[in-house]
């Protein structure tokens, strides 16, 4: 079955640098491409997605890349701030009419330092 | 708030004990998932139902059930429990239960196993 590895565990940054947070998925079919974010105590929240038939999306500072051939995709966060820090999950879904099947990569613990 | 509700927060209870965990999807949605997220292990998906008939299946173990009723909500049964079922146990929601939906996830139920 599907497999998703994320790199890194954790991440510290200081206020204003960037983050990037890497993930690789092992089924080739896989379409659709999800990131949540998860503060302390609190419920995963989409963040932004992607699917397979573009290779970038941008939200204000957020963006997400996907490379099909490499099986990975990856987030970028610019201008990064102490309420960026949480953890986030990458997650990986293959096309299904009429079932849905996400596979979440083990998170990325951010800490942005002031 | 994402409109997905779950009940009870948090419940304490001992081995060999069965549980229910009740969702009720955002209006609207047709699609429910059952995740349960541990330290070691990440969010695994367990379970999904789409209008009353499940979907797709997950690592749920035998031990553990669910349904969705006709006005949608979901319960999650978990029965002779053991130590290592302690976790957060969340329910997310769909429009639709196609492979690219976005899921909005409730609050967690947090199970403890004493």
């Amino acid at each position: 079955g599907e497999n998703v590895e994320q790199h890194p565990s954790t991440l510290s940054v200081q206020e204003g640098d960037s983050a990037v947070i890497k993930c690789t998925y092992s089924d080739s079919a896989s379409n659709y491409f999800p990131w949540y974010k998860q503060e302390l105590g609190k419920r995963p929240q989409l963040i932004i997605d992607i699917r397979s038939n573009v290779g970038e999306k941008k939200d204000q500072r957020i963006a997400v890349t996907l490379n099909k051939t490499a099986k990975h995709f990856s987030l970028h966060i610019t201008e990064t701030q102490p309420e960026d820090s949480a953890v986030y999950f990458c997650a990986a879904s293959k096309p299904g009419t009429g079932f849905q099947k996400l596979v979440f990569g083990t998170g990325t613990r951010l800490l942005v330092s002031p | 708030d994402s409109g997905v509700t779950q009940t009870p927060k948090h419940l304490i209870t001992a081995t060999g004990q069965r549980v229910t965990l009740r969702c009720s999807p955002r209006s609207g949605d047709l699609s429910v998932y059952w995740y349960q997220q541990s330290l070691d292990q990440g969010l695994q998906f367990l379970i999904q139902y789409y209008n009353g008939e499940e979907r797709a299946k997950g690592n749920i173990l035998e031990r553990f059930s669910a349904q969705q009723f006709p006005d949608l909500h979901s319960e999650l049964n978990l029965s002779s429990l053991e130590l290592g079922d302690s976790a957060l146990y969340f329910c997310a929601s769909s429009v639709a239960a196609g492979g690219r939906d976005e899921q909005f996830f409730g609050p967690g139920t947090r199970l403890t196993v004493l």
